[in-house]
């Protein structure tokens, strides 16, 4: 089956500097990476996902980069604020054969964001 | 957000008893899903369900049993609870509309098994 490392396990960065989280998936057939986003107490939000078919997405200050044949994909969050402050996991996923995405997660980073 | 809950939000239970832990979602989606979540393994797939009266297994099912005979709720029953089932279960929801990917998490259940 699907294999997800993320690294680090946790991060700690200056408020305004950038936060990079990295990932690397094992089955060639996924096709569709998904980050979240859990705050303390709270459940996991989509927060941006990118699909094979594109190299790079952006949105606002985070952005997802994708290397399919390397079988890696990454998070970049700039100017970090102290909302960002967070759990973040990434995820890889294909369909099932009922057609649902069957999504395996990464060990999650932690993340702070230093005022 | 409020379009997918869960109960109880937290449980304490014996070793050797069955708990069921309830999903329900007003969105009309067709899939849903279970996943517990421990420290150092992220979230990890027990079962998911198509439809009503079509589930299957994840990457985590032994000692966890599913039913869905509406489209709605989608119930999670520990037959027989084992500490090791002590872990936070989040229940997730999945439209069918084409090129909607996302899964929405419910608010999660705390279960321990003392």
């Amino acid at each position: 089956g699907e294999n997800v490392e993320q690294h680090p396990s946790t991060l700690s960065v200056q408020e305004g500097d950038s936060a990079v989280i990295k990932c690397t998936y094992s089955d060639s057939a996924s096709n569709y990476f998904p980050w979240y986003k859990q705050e303390l107490g709270k459940r996991p939000q989509l927060i941006i996902d990118i699909r094979s078919n594109v190299g790079e997405k952006k949105d606002q200050r985070i952005a997802v980069t994708l290397n399919k044949t390397a079988k890696h994909f990454s998070l970049h969050i700039t100017e970090t604020q102290p909302e960002d402050s967070a759990v973040y996991f990434c995820a890889a996923s294909k369909k099932s054969n009922f057609g649902n995405e069957k999504l395996t997660f990464g060990t999650g980073t932690r993340l702070t964001i230093i005022p | 957000d409020a379009g997918i809950t869960q109960s109880p939000r937290y449980k304490i239970t014996e070793t050797g008893r069955q708990v069921t832990l309830m999903c329900h979602q007003t969105w009309s989606h067709s899939y849903m899903f279970w996943y517990r979540q421990d420290l150092g393994h992220g979230l990890r797939l027990i079962y998911y369900s198509a439809a009503a009266d079509i589930t299957d297994k994840g990457e985590v099912p032994d000692g966890y049993v599913v039913s869905r005979s509406k489209t709605e709720n989608f119930p999670l029953t520990l037959e027989s609870a084992t500490r090791s089932q002590t872990s936070v279960y989040f229940c997730a929801s999945e439209s069918n509309a084409a090129g909607d990917r996302e899964q929405y998490f419910g608010p999660g259940t705390r279960l321990t098994v003392t």
